[in-house]
Formats: C-alpha cells, structure tokens, sequence
C-alpha cells in the first residue's frame, strides 16, 4: 500500500552538529516531497520541498536530497540549534492529488548543549 | 495575517457520541484539508474542500464527514464516536486557485482540535 516511512524514531544531536534525517517512500509515481517540522502543541510547518526533476535543494540551514532510485528523502540540518528540537515528517504528494499528502511517521530530533 | 484557527481546542466525549470540529483558513485561500494525528498511525488524511465542494478523500469510515461553507470556513464531524478516534485533528488550508489537478500548494496547518473519547 502507501506508505512513506522514516529509519529511525528519535535523533539526538549536540548543538552545532549536523542532522540527518532520513524517509523512504514506496511510491514512484509521487513527484513532490515536503519537509514539515511539528513542535510540541502545534501544527505542522513547512521547511523545504523538493520535486521530482530535482536531486537536491537547499534553503536556510536546510538541505532536501532526493534518491529516486532507491526512493529516498533525507533532510539535513546545518549547525543544530536547540530551536530544531521537534518532529519532523516527511510527505508525499502526487500530480493531481492537490491539496492530498501522504506523510512519514516522524524522527524526533532532540539538541542537547 | 492571521493563521489557521481551529476550535474548540480541546474536548473531551464519550463513545457513541458525535463532535462538530472547526476550521477557519487563511485568510483569502480556498482549499482546506483536514488530517488525523494519533501516534500509531501518525498524520492520515481526512478529505479535502475546495469552494465547497469535496475534492479529495482519504481512507476513512463514513462516520467521518465535512463541509465547507461560502467563506471557505470548514467543519468536520464524526458521529459515533470509537475510542480509536481520540487524536489530533488538524485543518489545513492553501492558495490553490484552480479545482483540478496538479500537486499540493504550501499547506498552512492549523494548531489541531485534541479529541479525547471516553
């Protein structure tokens, strides 16, 4: 069935380290992946997207790299601050499915000093 | 500009019982979508509203159901409530300005209603 699955449930990084986050998805007809970053009692924020005709984008501190041979995401996170502790999930979408996403079950990511 | 109010915030049922949530977007955007977050199954799409009519819907039971209004405010409800149906629901909504086709807008989400079922 769908499915968009991350490798590891939880990431502990120190302040100033990298983070890498990492998502599989199952589906090779999705052309659009987004990064959304969820913090305690809040909703979703969008950080970065990427499509298909893309191996790699860049934003503020963020990079998005796209493997669509092996059909993975994975978000990484320049100098780790304590302000990116939260869950992040990744999502897929698919031409025509509009407003539809399919998302990861979530790596949360805690920065200790 | 204000973002994506969602109420009532938190509620509290009991099984068997039905529960109306809220969701105003953003200001000036027309496609709102609605989702279900519980630690399980994580973030599952619910259905999605544009100009109110229902465009999209995910794998839920028909106790599950939506609308959206002329002002592009939209509810959903779920009737006979399960105790499976204690999450977070969040709403959602875009800039999409066309009915069909092509991939998702920036979706603005909400800070979610919290069911608990008793």
């Amino acid at each position: 069935g769908e499915s968009v699955g991350l490798h590891l449930p939880t990431l502990s990084v120190q302040e100033g380290d990298n983070s890498i986050i990492n998502c599989a998805y199952s589906n090779s007809a999705s052309d659009y992946f987004i990064w959304y970053k969820q913090e305690s009692g809040k909703g979703p924020q969008f950080i970065i997207d990427i499509r298909s005709n893309m191996d790699k984008r860049q934003g503020q501190r963020v990079t998005v790299l796209l493997n669509k041979t092996v059909k993975h995401l994975s978000l990484q996170i320049a100098a780790t601050q304590p302000g990116d502790s939260a869950v992040y999930f990744c999502a897929e979408n698919r031409f025509g499915d509009t407003d539809k996403l399919i998302f990861g079950t979530g790596t949360r990511l805690q920065v200790f000093p | 500009k204000a973002g994506v109010t969602q109420t009532p915030r938190y509620l509290i049922k009991t099984r068997g019982q039905q529960v109306t949530l809220s969701c105003s977007p953003i200001s000036g955007h027309r496609s709102v979508s609605w989702y279900q977050q519980t630690p399980g199954q994580g973030l599952q799409f619910l259905f999605e509203y544009f100009s109110e009519t229902q465009r999209n819907k995910g794998n839920f039971p028909g106790r599950f159901s939506g609308r959206q209004f002329s002002n592009s405010r939209s509810e959903m409800n779920v009737s006979t409530l399960e105790l499976g149906d204690s999450a977070l629901y969040l709403c959602a909504s875009s800039l999409r300005s066309n009915w069909r086709g092509g991939n998702t807008g920036e979706l603005f989400f909400g800070e979610g209603s919290r069911l608990t079922v008793l």
